[in-house]
């Protein structure tokens, strides 16, 4: 099966502009979770999706972040305008649908490395 | 609050037995994950945790006090293969990451 794929892998962007995210969770996973990790920090929870329903934003920083996950398929993470304090690596990742919890616990994406200069 | 605390680097030799320790401090306890991560790929699975004692798998082990609030990755017979970071996380109603522990094997 294909695992959790993120795009774009890397992207470097001039503070103010606008950057989209997008993560493809493993097919069927209602769960959908988006983390970051800032340069020497611990990978930190934004937000979690059931479905294309928000079960839990809050890790999200700030209004500058938007979230969308339409259709429960696909999810993006808009950040406008982006600052420097944005640059990190986001990370996403997916677990099935409700009841036990996983004991393999999530599948994780490789990220997407954002720069924002 | 939610604190998870690693060691940030450790270094062994090839060959050699290293321990992982992970304390934690968490509203809410529902199991303690470790995940290994290299360089610019995503954390993979290693082990979970969820009642008091060692699950082993083989050359990787872990341990859990939940009195305690103590987890420790145990990794025998190491390999180069093996530097990577080491994350522990303890789950709540989601997965809370500790700051990792950066383990660097030398021959």
């Amino acid at each position: 099966e294909a695992g959790v794929t993120q795009f774009p892998s890397h992207s470097v962007i001039e503070k103010g502009q606008t950057v989209t995210l997008r993560c493809d969770p493993i097919s069927g996973h209602d769960n959908l979770y988006w983390y970051r990790r800032v340069m020497g920090k611990e990978i930190k929870f934004l937000l979690h999706f059931v479905k294309e329903s928000k079960q839990d934003e809050s890790g999200m920083p700030n209004n500058r972040f938007l979230a969308e996950r339409t259709g429960g398929t696909y999810s993006t993470l808009k950040v406008q305008p982006a600052e420097l304090e944005d640059s990190g690596v986001y990370f996403c990742a997916s677990s099935p649908r409700g009841g036990a919890f996983p004991t393999w616990g999530y599948t994780f994406g490789s990220g997407t490395r954002l720069t924002v200069v | 609050g939610q604190n998870i605390d690693q060691p940030t680097e450790m270094t062994a030799t090839e060959g050699a037995i290293v321990q992982i320790n992970c304390t934690y401090q968490t509203s809410g306890f529902n199991g303690l994950f470790w995940y290994q991560q290299h360089a610019g790929e995503a954390p993979t699975f290693l082990s979970y945790n969820v009642l008091d004692g060692l699950e082993e798998k083989g050359r990787f082990s872990s341990f859990l006090s939940r009195s305690k609030g103590y987890s420790y990755l145990l990794l025998k017979e190491l390999q180069m293969k093996d530097s990577a970071s080491y994350l522990c996380a303890v789950y709540t109603d989601k997965l809370i990451f500790g700051t990792g522990t950066r383990l660097q094997v030398f021959p």
